[in-house]
């Protein structure tokens, strides 16, 4: 079982619909990130949070320590957001710096 | 302003041959990364580099070597190329342990 599960793993939309996209985790982190990877392969990162909510434009993100779990919220979808949107935790332990990832849920928002 | 660029975009070559990737990133960031994301979508780390040592070490062959001559750069050597090394390797670049930047990207075909 991988330590980051996403789901759904794949979700369809319409166009100015409000999405959800979940992120689980099973070891103690010290950060989450949220990736979005564009049809042409591109990665951005989008969001990188320890505690709370974050917001940036559309993109809303959360995470819940206790319960380990992020979600990542879009609001008013576009076609233009159809991505993979991949999670990514950084351990509390061992090192500081890597990060496992989950494998991902491909968005499509249809017009 | 390219953020982190790699060389070749695509690279196809064939088994057993040697080959290098190339990453620079003119963020002025400390640490650098390389990733693998196979065919289905998957990203895993590689190898990481905090101010030129080398600090992430996955389960990597040995035919992998990665080479950081300064801070602003992390080259990918592979010897003796597989056809399983057929994948995108991305390289990315963070200050310290913080929201990583990402490059576009190498397909790199082993035939």
């Amino acid at each position: 079982k991988n330590e980051v599960e996403q789901s759904p793993q794949n979700l369809t939309a319409q166009e100015g619909e409000f999405i959800t996209i979940n992120c689980s985790y099973s070891v103690g982190i010290s950060a989450l990130h949220w990736l979005q990877q564009h049809p042409g392969g591109g990665i951005v990162s989008l969001f990188m949070l320890s505690s709370g909510k974050k917001k940036h434009g559309r993109l809303i993100a959360t995470i819940n320590i206790q319960e380990k779990h992020s979600s990542l919220h879009i609001t008013a979808s576009h076609p233009r957001d159809s991505a993979v949107y991949i999670c990514a935790v950084r351990s509390s332990g061992g090192s500081n710096y890597k990060l496992t990832f989950g494998k991902g849920t491909l968005l499509t928002v249809n017009p | 302003d390219t953020a982190v660029s790699q060389t070749p975009k695509y690279l196809v070559t064939q088994m057993g041959n040697d080959k290098s990737i190339k990453c620079e990133q003119n963020l002025g960031h400390d640490t650098m990364y390389w990733y693998k994301q196979d065919s289905k979508k998957f990203l895993k780390i590689m190898f990481s580099y905090n101010n030129k040592e080398l600090i992430i070490n996955e389960t990597v062959p040995n035919r992998f070597s990665p080479k950081s001559p300064d801070k602003a750069h992390l080259n990918l050597h592979i010897n003796s190329l597989e056809l399983g090394d057929s994948a995108v390797y991305f390289c990315a670049s963070s200050q310290a342990s913080t929201k990583q930047f990402f490059g576009p990207g190498t397909r790199l075909t082993v035939l």
